[in-house]
């Protein structure tokens, strides 16, 4: 089993739909989560940022973690054609210098925004 | 610079050849990170400095694989005997404090490398 498992769709839905992605994960030391944008050809782009438990909402993405259950989740409301991309979930341990300080990456959940 | 600059963004290299990748991180950012992304997966760690010092390099899959960053600001990857397996794209990023302290984490481009 991986440490990050992430479901890679591909996941297409209409506009103004309510999107859903999550994932699970079985390392109990991760204490900080991030979901990334990446458009095709393109690098990774930092969307959410969360620390711990709990939700954070920016603007139509609301980032939620529930570290009891080692399952994180984003939310994108109101979605638009240009949300078409593979959203990758990632997270790390709180350990200066050492190994865990790693991102650790889900697959990606490819994700297309109908007009 | 404004973000994380990567080159070249593109290289075909012939099975067997060596081929060298820059990273130019954020200016300033102590933390510079190297992850491999093959098609269809997220990235994978390969290598961490903090500086110039390169504190871990447990995500090398080979000594064919080899990472430098001599003054602490641009750093190279460089392969040697590529392989088609090699063939993925090579993704750098800077932090600004060290690992594991919580900064978020920018990413450049990357450089698309395909091994024929």
């Amino acid at each position: 089993q991986k440490e990050v498992e992430q479901d890679p769709g591909p996941l297409s839905v209409p506009e103004g739909a309510i999107v859903s992605l999550n994932c699970t994960y079985s390392n109990s030391a991760f204490q900080y989560f991030m979901w990334y944008r990446q458009y095709s050809r393109k690098g990774p782009e930092l969307l959410m940022y969360t620390y711990s438990s709990g939700n954070k909402e920016d603007g139509r993405f609301t980032a939620q973690v529930d570290k009891s259950s080692k399952y994180i989740s984003l939310f994108i409301r109101d979605s638009q054609p240009s949300d078409s991309a593979t959203y990758l979930c990632a997270m790390s341990a709180f350990n200066y210098g050492g190994s865990q300080g790693n991102l650790i990456f889900g697959k990606g959940t490819k994700l297309s925004v109908k007009p | 610079g404004a973000g994380v600059s990567q080159s070249p963004r593109y290289k075909v290299a012939k099975r067997g050849q060596d081929v060298a990748l820059r990273c130019d991180p954020i200016s300033g950012h102590v933390s510079l990170f190297w992850y491999q992304q093959a098609l269809g997966q997220g990235p994978e760690f390969l290598t961490y400095f903090q500086n110039e010092a390169q504190l871990d390099k447990s995500g090398l899959p080979s000594d064919r694989f080899f990472a430098e960053r001599p003054e602490g600001s641009v750093s190279t990857l460089k392969i040697q005997r590529t392989q088609q397996e090699d063939s993925a794209v090579y993704l750098c990023a800077s932090s600004l404090a060290q690992r594991g302290a919580g900064n978020t984490i920018y990413f450049g481009e990357g450089s698309w490398l395909t091994v024929v």
